[in-house]
């Protein structure tokens, strides 16, 4: 069992919708990292946070610690965004290794 | 032009044959590492490095073997190939010092296959 769960595996929605991928972590943690891979295969980072909730443009993280539970929002979903979302946690112990999820693969249909 | 940059971007090569595959970057940062993917499995960290005389194993790192030959450049060998190594390689970099907040930067990606 991964230590990093994420969910839903696949996600379809249509333009527009407002989009939530979860992520949950057995292990204590330093930070959690959110990522955005694209079809091309490219990976680019997108946040990460250690508390509370951050924002860019139309997308948001939030992290709750207690419950070992983070979550990306997407508003207003576009075309564009669909991409697999990839969530990681960095331990607070041997913290150079990060153990990532599976990915959630997203679709937004015009 | 990117800050990671790997090549190859796609090889496609045959058991036995020893591969390379380079990541240089522009970004000034000290940290390197080199992470596999495999359908339906995370990111699995082969080997990392802080400059060029710390170097580090990762989770997966048998069959596998890198060098950082400058602060810019590290590269992921696979001295004898086998078909199960058939994966996406992806280079990452972190910081610098005591400016490193975690934050990766990924490059594109190599599509490697073994037959």
């Amino acid at each position: 069992k991964n230590e990093v769960e994420q969910s839903p595996q696949n996600l379809t929605a249509q333009e527009g919708e407002f989009i939530t991928i979860n992520c949950s972590y057995s292990v204590g943690i330093s930070a959690l990292h959110w990522l955005q891979q694209h079809p091309g295969g490219g990976i680019v980072s997108l946040f990460m946070l250690s508390s509370g909730k951050k924002k860019h443009g139309r997308l948001i993280a939030t992290i709750n610690i207690q419950e070992k539970h983070s979550s990306l929002h997407i508003t207003a979903s576009h075309p564009r965004d669909s991409a697999v979302y990839i969530c990681a946690a960095r331990p607070n112990f041997g913290n150079e290794k990060l153990t990532f999820g599976t990915g959630t693969r997203l679709t937004i249909i015009p | 032009d990117a800050d990671v940059t790997q090549t190859p971007r796609n090889r496609i090569t045959k058991t036995g044959k020893r591969i390379m595959l380079e990541c240089s970057q522009t970004k000034g940062h000290d940290r390197m590492y080199w992470y596999r993917q495999d359908p339906g499995l995370g990111l699995r960290l082969i080997y990392y490095s802080f400059d060029v005389k710390d170097i580090n194993k990762g989770e997966i790192s048998d069959g596998y073997s890198v060098s950082r030959q400058a602060q810019a450049k590290f590269s992921l060998s696979l001295e004898s190939a086998i078909p199960n190594q058939t994966a996406l390689y992806f280079c990452a970099t972190g910081g610098v010092g005591e400016t490193y907040t975690g934050e990766l930067f990924f490059g594109e990606g190599s599509r490697l296959t073994v037959l």
